[in-house]
């Protein structure tokens, strides 16, 4: 089974800032990796999806890179409305899906 | 625009059994994936079972394989997720989520909360 990890597992910013998340699978998963939002009580929302691709209406200061087991997802420039939790996910051929333990982000 | 309502949690005994729904509007139904997504309190989120857009497929996390059944009536464009043996562990908030191409969760419900307590 894929273990996913995500770092750190909790960050404080100043709004503006340049925020990065980082996740690492235990083996190659390719470009198998979504990103995820979840503000406090609300349904999660898809931002990346195959690595890098933004989800269409997604604000473009969130973006995304890597492949294989190495991944970053980036807001260029943080907002008090992007205080949320972030997953990572994988997803394999089946389709299962594996996420990440999450990453919260607030505002310093 | 796609519109995902869950029903039928509410609070049952651990070892009775709970049938979830997930209603789907505003797209086609028939052509995507679902799947069934839950949050315990105060933790992360865990994908439970998933099914083809046919219904000809499924998968389980192994957390639930054996014990809960995910379904669809595509001519209803409603999703199912029948929970039997309950386990104080299966307490959560459960989410149905579409899958526009077998690869990730594109829409998602309110969510429907499940507590199994004595």
């Amino acid at each position: 089974d894929i273990q996913m990890t995500q770092s750190p597992s909790s960050l404080s910013a100043s709004v503006g800032d340049r925020v990065t998340i980082t996740c690492q699978a235990s083996h190659d998963i390719s470009n198998y990796l979504n990103w995820y939002q979840q503000k406090p009580g609300k349904a999660p929302k898809l931002l990346i999806f195959g690595a890098s691709n933004l989800e269409t209406g997604v604000p473009s200061r969130f973006s995304g890179s890597g492949s294989g087991t190495d991944f970053t997802f980036s807001i260029s420039s943080l907002q008090p409305e992007d205080i949320a939790t972030y997953y990572c996910q994988n997803y394999d051929s089946l389709p299962i899906f594996t996420f990440g333990p999450g990453t919260k982000v607030d505002i310093k | 625009q796609v519109h995902l309502v869950e029903s039928g949690g509410g609070v049952v005994q651990p070892g009775r059994s709970l049938r979830l729904s997930c209603a789907g509007s505003g797209f086609t139904f028939r052509n995507y994936g679902m799947h069934w997504v839950r949050q315990a309190p105060g933790k992360g989120l865990e994908w439970v079972a998933g099914i083809w857009n046919d219904g000809r497929n499924q998968n389980y996390a192994d957390s639930v394989r054996g014990r809960f059944t995910i379904s669809r009536d595509n001519s209803k464009g409603t999703l199912f997720l029948q929970m039997t043996s309950l386990r104080a562990e299966d307490t959560a908030v459960y989410y149905c989520a579409s899958d526009r191409s077998s690869r990730l969760l594109d829409h998602w419900g309110q969510g429907t909360l499940v507590t199994v307590s004595p």
